[in-house]
């Protein structure tokens, strides 16, 4: 069955320091994967998709998430975090045309200041 | 441009209430259409979808129902809620398959 796995269930990292969240997926061929951002309270926010080409993806706010299939993951990635990047982070991935994504627990970031 | 309309923002109803929460999507045509609810700490937990009027498909046996009686209008209901109802209810549509999901801002329904 497919899954999604985020390791890291809390993150915290300081105001300007790079970051790295992971995602690992279990699927047999190349998903559609997505990371979403969640603010308290909120809705899920796109924060940027991968579906083929260029396995270097940009997304809004400055993040970026490379797809490597050997390692079957999506890690999401910013240079230098802002405090407003304090949020809840999803990975989510659409496999076999099935109109459901399968969701990552998400991580949580805190930015100390 | 597209939106999401979900409302209300936050719900308290008794055990044994009934319940109606709305989404409508302004903006786009025939729109897959996603309820889904997320419990403190545990992600999010697909509900229904439905890919045109009167089309719903069950995710979780559950006490909770759906439907969409218009293209662009989606609706979760309950005729008696349970305290295991309670959750943050999100409400998403896509273009159409594989396709990002995009969210409303969701419900907070607390049961007493």
């Amino acid at each position: 069955a497919q899954s999604v796995t985020q390791p890291d269930i809390h993150i915290t990292v300081s105001e300007g320091a790079s970051l790295e969240l992971r995602c690992n997926y279990s699927y047999g061929a190349t998903p559609y994967l997505f990371w979403y951002v969640q603010s308290p309270g909120q809705g899920l926010q796109l924060l940027l998709k991968y579906f083929s080409g260029d396995t270097l993806v940009q997304g809004i706010k400055g993040f970026e998430a490379e797809f490597k299939r050997s390692q079957s993951s999506f890690n999401l990635r910013k240079p230098s975090v802002h405090w407003s990047d304090a949020a809840e982070y999803f990975c989510a991935v659409e496999a076999g045309n099935n109109r459901k994504l399968i969701w990552g627990l998400g991580t949580s970031l805190a930015v100390n200041p | 441009s597209q939106t999401i309309h979900q409302w209300p923002a936050t719900l308290v109803q008794p055990v044994g209430s009934p319940l109606s929460l709305e989404c409508t999507v302004e903006g786009t045509s025939n729109p897959n259409l996603y309820w889904y609810r997320q419990a403190a700490g545990r992600g999010l937990q697909l509900l229904f979808y439905s890919v045109g009027i009167g089309q719903i498909s069950s995710e979780v046996p559950q006490n909770l129902s759906a439907s969409r009686p218009q293209d662009r209008q989606f609706i979760l209901s309950s005729k008696k809620l349970l305290l295991s109802d309670s959750g943050f209810y999100l409400c998403a549509w896509s273009v159409r398959d594989r396709q990002p999901q995009h969210f409303g801002d969701g419900t907070r329904l607390s049961i007493l």
